[in-house]
């Protein structure tokens, strides 16, 4: 099945700090998306990327739909305390009549303050 | 507007026992998704209905695993019997249809001694 690969694994950074995080696979997909989970709640919605080489922006965050199709990576600036959370990737593409998403395996971010 | 439900919160059970999960969608919300949230990964789709029938169970354990959305809206998920691998953060969500974008609910914890 799909995989995504997903990097870094953790971080831990200053407050202020810029953030950089990955996701690559060998599948291509029609979306991409970033996810945010915070302990004890499911996964919310940040950004969705829905053509490929799209670089869409929202507040501090800012994504890019490679242009392969086969990545994405997502960035934060001047991080605060609050981004602290476990960021997914997920992939998405039509399969069987449903659009089926693929997570990767998380970045978990601690911000020091 | 209210979120999507589940209930309950945590769940401890021995291993061979049953247990059944809760979800109430987002009032409207035609698609429902069941996804298993292994600590350390992201979640992984269990079973997608549209409305009241499956559109894709292919990483449901049919064996053990059970699910049902009888009117489309209320589903439950069942697993007789547990395994201790079953321990993980089920998570339902909702979306208006197919391509929309999925809200997840909290969770429920399993764990499985």
């Amino acid at each position: 099945g799909q995989q995504l690969n997903q990097s870094p694994q953790s971080m831990f950074i200053q407050e202020g700090e810029d953030v950089s995080m990955n996701c690559t696979s060998s599948s291509i997909f029609n979306t991409w998306l970033w996810y945010k989970q915070e302990p004890g709640e499911g996964p919310v919605l940040l950004i969705a990327l829905y053509k490929a080489g799209e670089l869409t922006s929202n507040g501090r965050l800012t994504a890019q739909f490679g242009i392969t199709r086969k990545d994405s990576f997502l960035n934060i600036s001047a991080s605060i305390p609050s981004d602290v959370g476990i960021y997914f990737c997920a992939g998405q593409l039509p399969q069987g009549g449903s659009e089926k998403l693929v997570f990767g395996k998380g970045t978990k971010l601690t911000v020091n303050p | 507007e209210a979120g999507v439900a589940q209930s309950p919160r945590y769940k401890i059970i021995e291993k061979r026992q049953s247990v059944a999960f809760w979800c109430n969608p987002i009032s409207g919300h035609a698609t429902l998704y069941w996804y298993q949230q292994i600590l350390g990964q992201g979640p992984k789709l269990l079973i997608q209905f549209q409305n009241n029938g499956v559109v894709d169970d292919s990483q449901l354990p049919k064996d053990r695993f059970s699910a049902e959305r009888l009117k489309g809206v209320d589903s439950t998920l069942k697993i007789q019997p547990a395994k201790l691998e079953d321990s993980a953060v089920y998570l339902c969500a909702s979306s208006l249809d197919f391509r929309a974008e999925q809200y997840f609910g909290p969770g429920t914890r399993l764990t499985v001694t």
